[in-house]
Parts: structure tokens; C-alpha cells; sequence
């Protein structure tokens, strides 16, 4: 199985500031027929499902705000919010879809300063 | 848009069995893939299984192989999770997803208890 880690495991940011998320795979999710990274960001609020984010480690899903935006290729990737909102709250996850089974990283909280 | 809500969910001794739900509203059910995740208290997520549109593929993760079967019926759109020989650890919130190898929609989830 393909093993995900994130770093750091929770983070405080002040409100309108930089938020930084990294992600690195046991393996690289590079495909390279297709030049495509196998690599999707979640964000989940308090009592509520996970929703996706980004796919492809960068493209941001429709409604997504701009302030949102993935990179990174192989097996490192990074998830930035560029302005920190009070709707940002939550536990934001990667999560690989190259190999079988998906597998998610473990996690990274995200909080007001 | 799409509408997904899971049920079935409960408090089952180490052993038991029990049966999920997860049935769809306001999208075409059998053009997608659709899996199970779950999500054990205060910890992260972990894909279950998942099952091809016309049910002739299935797949899952090791530590619930032999002991869950995932189901759907198309004509109900509905899916299932069969979970028999409860374990401890597999309590957990279980959501069902649509699965286009990533997860772009997702129910509000049922929580299943194993405990004596």
C-alpha cells in the first residue's frame, strides 16, 4: 500500500495569513503516460463529511475559492490557503488514488490563531 | 446535485452483523463507481470498498475482506454494506461516495458501535 504522510498534524494560523499543508507519498503518484499526479485534497469541517478540494494536485474542483490551490508532483505536494478564513476551520487530508487500495493521509488541523 | 444519505447504523455486539444502507437522490446512480469510507472516532479516513456501476467488479480493503460484501441495486438506487464478524475496531462513522477513483461526493455517514 502506498503510505501517506502529512506534516505538521495541526497548525494555528491568524485570520487572513498563510496556511501551509504538506503531503508526501511512500511512492510517486506521477503517472507518467499521462503527465498526471493521482492526488486529491479534502477538507473536513466539525460534524460534517469530507469534501473535496483539488484533484490532479492542483485543479480546484468547481466553488472552490481561489485562496485554494494545490502543488507539487511525484511524491511531495502542498496544499496552500493564501488568506486564512473563519470558514477554513477544519482537518484537511490528501489522499492518493495511483495504487490500490486509496489511502489518506492522516491529516492536518487547521485553527484560528 | 447530488444527494447521498447512509443509515443502518448502531450499536452491535463483537460478533454481530449489520447491514447499511446508503440510498441517492438528484443524480443518475448507476453511471458511478461508488465506495465506502469510514472514520473511527477522532481519527482519519479509510477507504472500505467500492463496486463498478453494473456490480461485476468489487474490491476491498484487507482487514475487511471475508467479513464485509458490498452491494447495490441500481433499480432502488441504493447502496449496501453487509458487515458480519464485528470487530471492536471497526467502529467507525461509514460514508458512502461517489467514486471516480477520488471522492467528489460524499453522504452525512451512520455510526456503527461494536461493543459488549
Amino acid at each position: 500500500d502506498i503510505v501517506m504522510t502529512q506534516s505538521p498534524d495541526s497548525l494555528a494560523v491568524s485570520l487572513g495569513e498563510r496556511a501551509t499543508i504538506n503531503c508526501k507519498s511512500s511512492q510517486s503518484v506521477l503517472y507518467t503516460s499521462n503527465n498526471k499526479n493521482y492526488l486529491a485534497w479534502y477538507q473536513q469541517r466539525p460534524g460534517q463529511p469530507p469534501k473535496l478540494l483539488i484533484s490532479w494536485a492542483s485543479t480546484r474542483e468547481s466553488g472552490v475559492p481561489d485562496r485554494f490551490s494545490g502543488s507539487g508532483s511525484g511524491t511531495d505536494f502542498t496544499l496552500t490557503i493564501s488568506s486564512l478564513q473563519a470558514e477554513d476551520v477544519a482537518v484537511y487530508y490528501c489522499h492518493q488514488y495511483y495504487g490500490a487500495p486509496p489511502t489518506f493521509g492522516p491529516g492536518t488541523k487547521v485553527d484560528i490563531e | 446535485e447530488v444527494r447521498l444519505v447512509a443509515s443502518g447504523g448502531g450499536l452491535v455486539q463483537p460478533g454481530g452483523s449489520l447491514r447499511l444502507s446508503c440510498a441517492d437522490s438528484g443524480f443518475t446512480f448507476s453511471n458511478y463507481w461508488m465506495s465506502w469510507v469510514r472514520q473511527a472516532p477522532g481519527k482519519g479516513l479509510e477507504w472500505v470498498a467500492n463496486i463498478k456501476q453494473d456490480g461485476s467488479e468489487k474490491n476491498y480493503v484487507d482487514s475487511v475482506k471475508g467479513r464485509f460484501t458490498i452491494s447495490r441495486d441500481n433499480a432502488k438506487n441504493s447502496l449496501y454494506l453487509q458487515m458480519n464478524s464485528l470487530r471492536a475496531d471497526d467502529t467507525a462513522v461509514y460514508y458512502c461516495a461517489t467514486d471516480r477513483r477520488l471522492f467528489d461526493s460524499w453522504g452525512q455517514g451512520t455510526l456503527v458501535t461494536v461493543s459488549s
